[in-house]
């Protein structure tokens, strides 16, 4: 069965370092979304893509926080530098389409510490 | 804006009983709902959605939920419970259109005792 895939699956790091994660969606898959998911909490958009283009990046904090996708397939989000406060899961889901009548389904997600 | 809110942050019951998930939105156009569970450590799964259509839906795993669109609820139901359905549950609600993004309720957790 086709997943989404995520790494790391874990990442320590220090404040004021520099930390990516990456996403491969299910194959043929348009739509691709990152999350960010604190404890305790529900999943929250950071950044939609629909193939190599952003189509919604308004709660992402752009100073810090940089996603790309360049080829509509596999995607990065990097974090530069980390702050305390980035510590979460940060999701990854991708869509065959964009429109929420469409199924997300959901990658294991990096679990992102930082000290 | 359309919000999600999820009463119970945590609701333990015994195993082979019944459980009652409860979930209110708020908009002011159409919606779609969704319920979403997530086990330990991993992503989250589609449980069922209403889009249209009849106001009981039926998803995975024996759970349901009835869309009541004068109380602005969607909760979820399941007539019997089993140890393995011990996870986090999630309420979602998208605007009725291509365009809008779904909106997360902050979770319930669902531990089922022996």
């Amino acid at each position: 069965e086709a997943e989404v895939a995520q790494s790391p699956r874990y990442k320590i790091t220090e404040k004021s370092q520099a930390v990516a994660f990456w996403c491969d969606p299910i194959s043929g898959h348009a739509t691709l979304y990152w999350y960010r998911q604190i404890l305790g909490q529900g999943p929250e958009l950071l950044v939609q893509f629909q193939d190599e283009s952003v189509v919604d990046d308004s709660q992402l904090p752009k100073d810090r926080f940089s996603a790309e996708r360049l080829k509509g397939v596999d995607s990065t989000l990097k974090i530069q530098p980390a702050e305390l406060g980035d510590s979460a899961m940060y999701l990854c889901a991708s869509s065959l389409d964009a429109g929420s009548y469409n199924e997300q389904f959901f990658g294991p997600g990096t679990r992102l510490t930082v000290l | 804006a359309q919000s999600v809110t999820q009463l119970d942050s945590q609701v333990p019951v015994f195993e082979e009983a019944p459980v009652e998930l409860r979930c209110n939105y708020s908009s002011s156009v159409s919606v779609y709902l969704f319920w979403y569970v997530q086990y330990p450590n991993q992503g989250l799964q589609l449980l069922l959605k209403y889009l249209s259509g009849s106001t009981l839906v039926k998803g995975i795993n024996g759970f349901e939920a009835e869309f009541n669109k004068s109380q602005t609820s969607f909760h979820l139901r399941k007539p019997s419970v089993h140890i393995s359905d011990t996870a986090e549950y999630f309420c979602a609600v998208s605007e009725g259109s291509s365009a809008s993004k779904i909106i997360f309720g902050s979770g319930t957790r669902l531990s089922i005792r022996p």
